[in-house]
């Protein structure tokens, strides 16, 4: 399974749009890009998935690079809920997924 | 509908307990997967099931770990001999469809606090 990057935290303000960044420089042709967030103690919650196109959807936006080894979910008006870690993962939808660490987004008032 | 429900959500076990976790998947959902996340970590994969059927178990971390789905339907983590390196949060999630769908969002539950005393 590819293996995703993520930086650790972010910060944003709240009302401006968040970028979360995640690098799968090893994703093969038949992977998807997934993310999830987590708010603490609740099971992870999806927000979007894409295969080689933007994506778009009343949570989130991801755009994919045309090469696919990187992508970025924006949330474009973060609020104070948007506070929590967010995991984006790549799976073949063969059963296994492989969640890294993820990032924790912070969003202040 | 309901969504991915566990119980217990919390459970305490002394060191060499047998514990068994239950998971109940949105009905219907073909695809039942359990995860096990220590603190401050992301969800790792244990195994997935595709109806009753046991496709992948490269996750479980040792042969004291179980898992089952008889009927397709409600599933059950078992941890014989529990250590104290199994104390984690316990994640059961479900999908709609089987392997090699283009869209297989996993709905996850609240998850199973285990400590190992």
């Amino acid at each position: 399974d590819a293996k995703t990057t993520q930086p650790p935290s972010m910060d944003c303000a709240e009302g401006r749009a968040a970028n979360l960044p995640c690098n799968h420089s090893t994703i093969s042709g038949n992977e998807y890009v997934y993310w999830y967030r987590q708010i603490h103690s609740q099971g992870p919650q999806y927000i979007i998935h894409g295969l080689k196109n933007n994506e778009t959807n009343e949570m989130a936006s991801l755009i994919i690079t045309e090469d696919r080894k990187s992508s970025t979910l924006i949330l474009p008006h973060a609020t104070l809920r948007d506070t929590a870690v967010y995991y984006c993962i790549v799976t073949n939808n063969a059963g296994k997924s492989t969640f890294g660490d993820g990032t924790t987004l912070t969003v202040k008032p | 509908g309901a969504g991915v429900s566990q119980s217990p959500r919390y459970k305490v076990a002394k060191r060499g307990q047998d514990v068994a976790l239950r998971c109940d998947p949105i009905s219907g959902h073909v695809s039942l997967f359990w995860y096990q996340q220590a603190l401050g970590q992301g969800p790792e994969f244990l195994t997935y099931f595709q109806n009753e059927a046991q496709l992948d178990k490269s996750g479980l971390p040792s042969d004291r770990f179980f898992a089952e789905r008889p009927e397709g339907s409600v599933s059950t983590l078992k941890i014989q001999r529990t250590q104290q390196e199994d104390s984690a949060v316990y994640l059961c999630a479900s999908s709609l469809f089987g392997r090699g769908s283009s869209y297989n969002e996993q709905f996850f539950g609240p998850g199973t606090r285990l400590t190992v005393l």
